[in-house]
C-alpha cells in the first residue's frame, strides 16, 4: 500500500517570500503520478502542480515548482513570491496507474501567508 | 473543461434516514469515479472506487452496505448513506477521471452531511 507523509502540519511565510512544503511517500510502484493540491476554505480541491514519475525534470507552474527525488521518494513544493491568496491547506498526493488510478493523500500542511 | 458537480452541497437529515449524494461530470466522460470522506481539518480518505457499469471497490474499513455507490453512466455516480447516524456526519468529495487518458482526477466541490 502507498503512504504519503507530510511532516509539517502548519507553516507560515511572509508575503513575497519563498516557502517549501515537504512530502515523502512510500511505494513499490515504478510508474505513478505525484500531485500537490490546494484546498482553500471553500473546500474545493485545486490542482497546483503534478509530476510524472518517469520524468526526471522537475515540474514548474509559474510561482510553483517541485523538487522530485525519485530514489529518496521525496516530492517537495516550493512557492516563490508568496501571495496572500496562497493561504490554504496543501495536500501532497500519490496516484498509481493500475488497475485504476486511485489517489492517496498526505495529512496536509496549513500554509498561512502573512502580510 | 473537466468540471465535476455535486448535489446537494449541504444536507441535514435525521438519524436513521438515508441520504443520496450525486456526482456528475459535466463536460467529460468519467470511466472511473472516486468517493472520499474528509473530517474537519483532516485529509481526504478514499472510500471507494467505482467504474461505470461495475460494482464499486471499497477501501478496507468502509461498510459497503452502509455506503451504497452506483455508477450507472459515464457522467453520474451516486453515494447513498443508508440509515445515517451522527458519526456519518462529514464532508464527502467525489472525483472522476476522463475516459481518454486517466492521468488526473477532477474533484467536485463536496457535500457537507450533517446527521442530527
Amino acid at each position: 500500500a502507498q503512504t504519503v507523509t507530510q511532516s509539517q502540519p502548519e507553516m507560515s511565510v511572509q508575503e513575497a517570500e519563498t516557502v517549501t512544503l515537504s512530502c515523502t511517500y512510500d511505494t513499490s510502484e515504478n510508474n505513478y503520478y505525484l500531485f500537490w493540491y490546494k484546498q482553500p476554505p471553500s473546500r474545493q480541491m485545486i490542482l497546483v502542480i503534478r509530476q510524472e514519475a518517469y520524468k526526471q525534470q522537475n515540474a514548474t507552474e509559474n510561482r510553483f515548482s517541485v523538487n522530485f527525488q525519485k530514489a529518496a521518494k521525496s516530492f517537495s513544493l516550493k512557492i516563490s513570491d508568496s501571495q496572500l491568496g496562497d493561504t490554504a491547506m496543501y495536500f501532497c498526493a500519490f496516484m498509481k496507474l493500475y488497475p485504476w488510478n486511485d489517489m492517496r493523500f498526505g495529512a496536509g500542511t496549513r500554509l498561512t501567508v502573512k502580510p | 473543461g473537466a468540471v465535476v458537480s455535486q448535489h446537494p452541497s449541504r444536507v441535514i437529515c435525521k438519524s436513521g434516514t438515508s441520504v443520496k449524494i450525486e456526482c456528475r461530470s459535466l463536460d467529460f466522460q468519467a470511466t472511473t469515479m472516486f468517493w472520499y470522506r474528509q473530517f474537519p481539518k483532516k485529509s481526504l480518505m478514499l472510500m471507494a472506487t467505482s467504474n461505470e457499469g461495475s460494482k464499486a471497490t471499497y477501501e478496507q474499513g468502509v461498510e459497503k452496505d452502509k455506503f451504497l455507490i452506483n455508477h450507472a453512466s459515464l457522467t453520474l455516480s451516486t453515494l447513498t448513506v443508508t440509515s445515517a447516524h451522527p458519526e456519518d456526519s462529514s464532508f464527502y468529495i467525489c472525483s472522476g477521471t476522463r475516459t481518454s487518458g486517466g492521468d488526473e482526477q477532477f474533484f467536485g466541490p463536496g457535500t457537507r452531511l450533517t446527521v442530527l
